[in-house]
Formats: structure tokens, C-alpha cells, sequence
């Protein structure tokens, strides 16, 4: 089946740890995104990638780095320097719409609930 | 398990018109409940968001939600829509509060299309 594959479901960070969260997409999307949701409120745009070897800085790059040396793959790394990493991280991929009124289609991942020891 | 379903894949509508978009999940307990808004050229933003209290919740650009918790719903409103409100809309539901139970599960969108 076509999707996206995010792992862990639940991550655990010592103090000083980096993690990586894994971002697994085989839907041939040119176009990658990460974004951290947050209790009371909305999800807000870490980085994303528009195509391979690229990615750009969202809202709240600080504290995270990302790679996308394949299409199918776009881990992001929770670093040291992230003090506040607790929160709910979820991936989206997306397509260009052929036709239509908006450019691309989102499609979501799971989700991965990292929290802090 | 948890689920978001959002009927309307593609709307339809003239300028000045009314909207209604239906979101409906499944998990009985309790819930937060969001619509995101999705632009041309854009990114996600909030549109708004249920957390307590009042069931009818006001959001930016003149839309509301209400949700009803007897039908498991959040449908998303607006008495007159623009050409501006062109974009794509997803509803998304966090079942639990903390921990474990933070997980956000998005709808499949609703792209509305306004005509001048």
C-alpha cells in the first residue's frame, strides 16, 4: 500500500540526546514537510523540502536538522539545542494537482509522540 | 480506531454563497477539534480549534465550526464565502490529552472552489 511511514510512534530523549525521527514516503511525492503540533495549539512548519538535495527552514527550524538525500526519505533530527522537544511530530509529503485550484494535495503520516526522560 | 472523515472531496461554489464543510470522527472520548486551512502556494495555517466550553467556535476570516458532540461533528462554516476563500480544507482531531495520547489524525481535505 501507498503512503507515508513515520517511526517511531513514541520516541524518548535524555537531556542532551539528539534523536532522529524517521519519515518514510513511496508515493513518488516530490515535496516533503515536518511540522510539530503542540498542546493548545495549532501545528506550525519546522523545514521542508520541495525537491531532492533541497529543504528549506519553516516557522521554527531552531533546535532541528533535516537531510533528503533520497526521495523516498526525509529524517529530521530533534538536537540538543531543541529545549522544548516534548510535542507531537507529524510528516506530509505532497503531489501537484493536475488541474484545480490549489497546487498540491497533502497527504500525512501517523505521527511520532516524542517526550522527554 | 481513530478516525477523521471528511465527505466533501471537492465543493463548488459562486461568490457570495453560504459553506458548509462536514467533519466527522470517531472516538468516544475526549477530543480536541481543528480545521486547517490550506492556500495556494501556502502552507498549513490554523483556521480554528475546540478545546472546551462554548461548542461554536469562531475562527479568522469569518468562519466558525460547531461542534456537536451527540454526532461526533465539527463542520466548518461561513455565511458568504470570497474568491480568497479558495484553498484546500482539512479537519484534524487530537483523541487525549498528553503523553501517549497526543496523536493528530487529519482528514483526507475538502478543496473548495469559489467562483467570481
Amino acid at each position: 500500500d501507498g503512503g507515508i511511514t513515520q517511526s517511531p510512534k513514541y520516541l524518548f530523549r535524555k537531556e542532551g540526546q539528539n534523536v532522529t525521527l524517521s519519515c518514510e514516503q513511496n508515493l513518488n511525492h516530490d515535496a516533503m514537510y515536518w511540522y510539530r503540533q503542540d498542546p493548545g495549539q495549532g501545528l506550525r512548519l519546522i523545514y521542508y523540502s520541495q525537491i531532492v538535495n533541497d529543504f528549506q527552514k519553516g516557522d521554527i527550524a531552531e533546535g532541528y536538522s533535516v537531510s533528503r538525500e533520497k526521495k523516498e526519505s526525509f529524517p529530521l533530527t530533534v538536537t540538543s539545542a531543541q529545549k522544548n522537544p516534548t510535542a507531537f511530530y507529524l510528516c506530509a509529503s505532497s503531489i501537484p494537482r493536475t488541474g484545480g485550484t490549489t497546487k498540491e494535495k497533502l497527504f500525512f503520516g501517523s505521527g511520532t509522540q516524542l517526550s522527554v526522560l | 480506531a481513530q478516525s477523521v472523515s471528511q465527505h466533501n472531496h471537492h465543493v463548488i461554489l459562486s461568490e457570495a454563497a453560504s459553506l458548509e464543510l462536514g467533519c466527522n470522527y470517531s472516538y468516544g472520548g475526549t477530543v480536541n477539534l481543528f480545521w486547517y486551512v490550506q492556500y495556494p502556494g501556502q502552507h498549513l495555517q490554523l483556521l480554528l480549534k475546540y478545546f472546551s466550553g462554548d461548542p461554536l467556535v469562531k475562527g479568522i476570516k469569518g468562519f466558525e465550526a460547531e461542534f456537536i458532540k451527540s454526532k461526533f461533528s465539527f463542520n466548518l462554516r461561513k455565511p458568504s464565502v470570497q474568491w480568497s476563500d479558495t484553498a484546500e480544507y482539512f479537519c484534524a482531531v487530537r483523541a487525549g490529552y498528553g503523553g501517549a495520547t497526543n496523536k493528530l489524525i487529519f482528514g483526507t481535505g475538502t478543496l473548495l472552489a469559489v467562483q467570481p
